[in-house]
């Protein structure tokens, strides 16, 4: 079985300061993990993806996530947050097991950036 | 290159009407999905294709059934809507089902 936990339903920081979003995932297999975002009334895109290659990804808008099996978790990170980072973001996970073809998503964070 | 399209953007029904909620992609990609996002839970997984051919159920497809109608084409069909079924609907592609999917932008369906 897959299943993925996003520990913080809504995150807060000012610009310029660091994004932390962090996902726990839980897997039976090796997982592909990825991590979206949505911006208000718009469809979700995706910011990077794990599959098994580097453990540190670099996505798009200098976001990057970290994968790390010992603790199941694939956090996001930005060094310096602007005002249009503001948005919900979904950690989804992918595995070959039982629930081929499916992915798992999140409840959702949403971030708010203040000026 | 449009890919993921969805008609229609916007839908309003009334108990009991039906609808197709249409899905078309210009990726050539083999898996397409149907998933409808509410407040607060994400998205959720109503119907999946792995192929042309093929469909399978998700997390929440009772009311719902979808048709594969060839690579390109994905449809979700709402036979008696109920008010519960208001939601956001998404449909999405990959190339496969362990790699990044693509999203279309949506529609809001409004069940009265």
């Amino acid at each position: 079985a897959q299943s993925v936990t996003q520990l913080d339903s809504h995150v807060s920081v000012s610009e310029g300061t660091p994004v932390l979003l962090r996902c726990n995932y839980s897997s039976s297999y090796s997982p592909s993990l990825f991590w979206y975002v949505q911006h208000p009334n718009k469809g979700l895109q995706l910011l990077l993806k794990y599959t098994s290659a580097a453990t540190l990804v670099k996505g798009i808008n200098g976001f990057e996530a970290e994968f790390k099996k010992s603790e199941t978790s694939f956090h996001l990170t930005k060094p310096s947050a602007h005002m249009s980072d503001a948005a919900e973001y979904f950690c989804v996970v992918s595995d070959r097991g039982t629930n081929a073809g499916k992915s798992t998503f999140g409840d959702g964070t949403t971030l708010t950036v203040k000026p | 290159n449009a890919g993921v399209t969805q008609t229609p953007k916007f839908q309003v029904l009334k108990t009991g009407q039906s609808m197709t909620l249409q899905c078309a992609q210009d990726m050539n990609h083999n898996s397409m999905y149907w998933y409808r996002q509410d407040p607060g839970m994400g998205l959720r997984l109503i119907y999946y294709s792995a192929s042309e051919g093929t469909t399978d159920k998700g997390e929440v497809p009772n009311g719902y059934n979808v048709s594969r109608l060839n690579k390109r084409e994905f449809s979700l069909r709402l036979e008696s809507a109920a008010p519960s079924q208001t939601s956001v609907y998404f449909c999405a592609s990959c190339v496969s089902s362990y790699n990044e999917q693509f999203f279309g932008p949506g529609t809001r369906l409004t069940v009265l």
